[in-house]
């Protein structure tokens, strides 16, 4: 069975380019979450939907983060512009139910390096 | 302050011994309890959930105290398979991730 998948794996880009990442479920799970993985801080929650809707983006850093999913399969997250210390890995991960309490699935990831 | 809280290490051990990962959280109100796993440049993985009676899984053994907001996961007969980061993490109507514990097991 696939698992959770991220495209790109890798990014490089320079400061003020836009990026874009791309996140496909696993079939047939309810919530999808996006996080940012940096040494300094660690794991953190962007945002997340349970069937297609954002509940909660109070992790979006400011406004040049941006998410969206537009149907049960696709995700994106929208850097932009970009900046530096947007540098970090980027998990997105599924779950089958709609609480936390359910087990969470991680793709990949995607490092990002803006320079 | 972090509202998880865990050693860093690197736990350095040989093949066979007992280690013990300890992590403490701030929040109370935090609802359930896991230990994930993260390999190098790899994502995490949930390795088990924490219950308050304790539980374990083969090799593993995960203990909570609420009393003193405080987890465990005790590691018996390490192996080198298990060098890893070890995240402790608490559901507070989102996952709140600690920064990890690294383990290193060497021959």
């Amino acid at each position: 069975d696939a698992g959770v998948i991220q495209s790109p794996r890798h990014e490089v880009t320079e400061m003020g380019q836009e990026v874009t990442l791309r996140c496909k479920p696993i079939s047939g799970h309810n919530s999808l979450f996006w996080y940012r993985q940096t040494m300094m801080r660690g794991l953190e929650l962007l945002i997340y939907f349970n069937n297609n809707v954002p509940i909660d983006d109070s992790g979006m850093p400011e406004d040049r983060f941006s998410a969206k999913m537009p149907n049960a399969s696709f995700s994106t997250l929208k850097i932009q512009p970009s900046e530096p210390r947007d540098s970090a890995v980027y998990f997105c991960a599924s779950s089958l139910g709609v609480t936390f309490s359910y087990e969470q699935y991680f793709g990949p990831g995607t490092r990002l390096t803006v320079t | 302050r972090k509202e998880v809280e865990q050693d860093p290490g690197p736990f350095n051990v040989p093949e066979g011994a007992t280690v013990a990962f300890n992590c403490t959280y701030s929040n109370s109100a935090s609802q359930s309890f896991f230990w994930y796993r993260q390999d190098c440049r790899k994502e995490p993985k949930l390795l088990m959930s924490v219950y308050s009676s304790g539980n374990e899984d083969g090799r593993f053994t995960a203990q909570l105290n609420r009393a003193s907001q405080y987890i465990s996961l005790l590691i018996r007969d390490s192996k080198l398979s298990d060098s890893a980061t070890y995240l402790c993490v608490v559901n507070r109507d989102k996952l709140i991730f600690g920064t990890g514990t690294r383990l290193q097991v060497f021959p």
